[in-house]
């Protein structure tokens, strides 16, 4: 079935690392991809999405390119900062809205 | 202004218990979804509704019934409370439903259900 998977965490980076958290997906169908934040204690937003191969989505530094040929959509943020400490899940649709989470990746971002 | 709400924040009960948990959304969308959120993070969908019918249902216990009394609102309902279902419950919404379509879900804040 439709599935993605995560690196596992958690991910521990100084201010101003550079960061890549991996996701793959099944390659059912021609899913659009999503990375979703969850800060400590609130819901989940939207971080970036992509909904064809080659597209790159990105927002507030954050950066990640849907790869057709790998079936990936790597997380990528050049210099990260401490309030980027948080839990990463990255998403795929399945047609009729229906999202399918990875298990997400925390991110602890030391000054 | 809060897009998606959902009350309580915080619910402890006994096993054995019903309860419900209420979610209201201001942003005008057709589409509203129940998520829940396990210890370990590992985030899942139970229903999605759209125009106040039910169109995702993902086998969970019929002990779980959404009602949607509304477009804006979306409450679940929990019969007979067991220790498995303490976890956090995520509400949330889209502009419209279809197979085509790639809008963004809006999330509430997450209703944390502890079951003693």
């Amino acid at each position: 079935g439709d599935s993605v998977t995560q690196m596992e965490g958690p991910v521990t980076l100084s201010e101003e690392a550079f960061l890549t958290i991996n996701c793959t997906y099944t390659a059912t169908g021609y899913p659009s991809l999503f990375w979703y934040v969850q800060y400590p204690g609130e819901g989940l937003q939207l971080l970036l999405k992509a909904t064809k191969a080659d597209d790159k989505g990105s927002n507030k530094g954050f950066e990640a390119t849907y790869r057709k040929e790998t079936t990936s959509f790597h997380l990528e943020k050049g210099s990260v900062q401490v309030s980027d400490s948080a839990v990463y899940f990255c998403a795929r649709d399945t047609g009729f809205q229906k999202l399918v989470f990875g298990t997400g990746t925390r991110l602890l971002v030391s000054p | 202004d809060t897009a998606v709400s959902q009350t309580p924040k915080y619910l402890v009960t006994q096993m054995g218990n019903d309860k419900s948990i209420k979610c209201e959304q201001n942003l005008g969308h057709d589409t509203m979804y129940w998520y829940k959120q396990d210890s370990k993070k590992f985030l899942k969908i139970m229903f999605s509704y759209n125009n106040k019918e039910l169109i995702i249902n993902e086998t969970v216990p019929n002990r779980f019934s959404p009602k949607s009394p509304d477009k804006a609102h979306l409450n679940l309902h929990i019969n007979s409370l067991e220790l498995g279902d303490s976890a956090v419950y995520f509400c949330a919404s889209s502009q419209v439903w279809g197979a085509s379509s790639t809008d963004t879900q809006y999330f509430g804040p997450g209703t944390r259900l502890t079951v003693l």
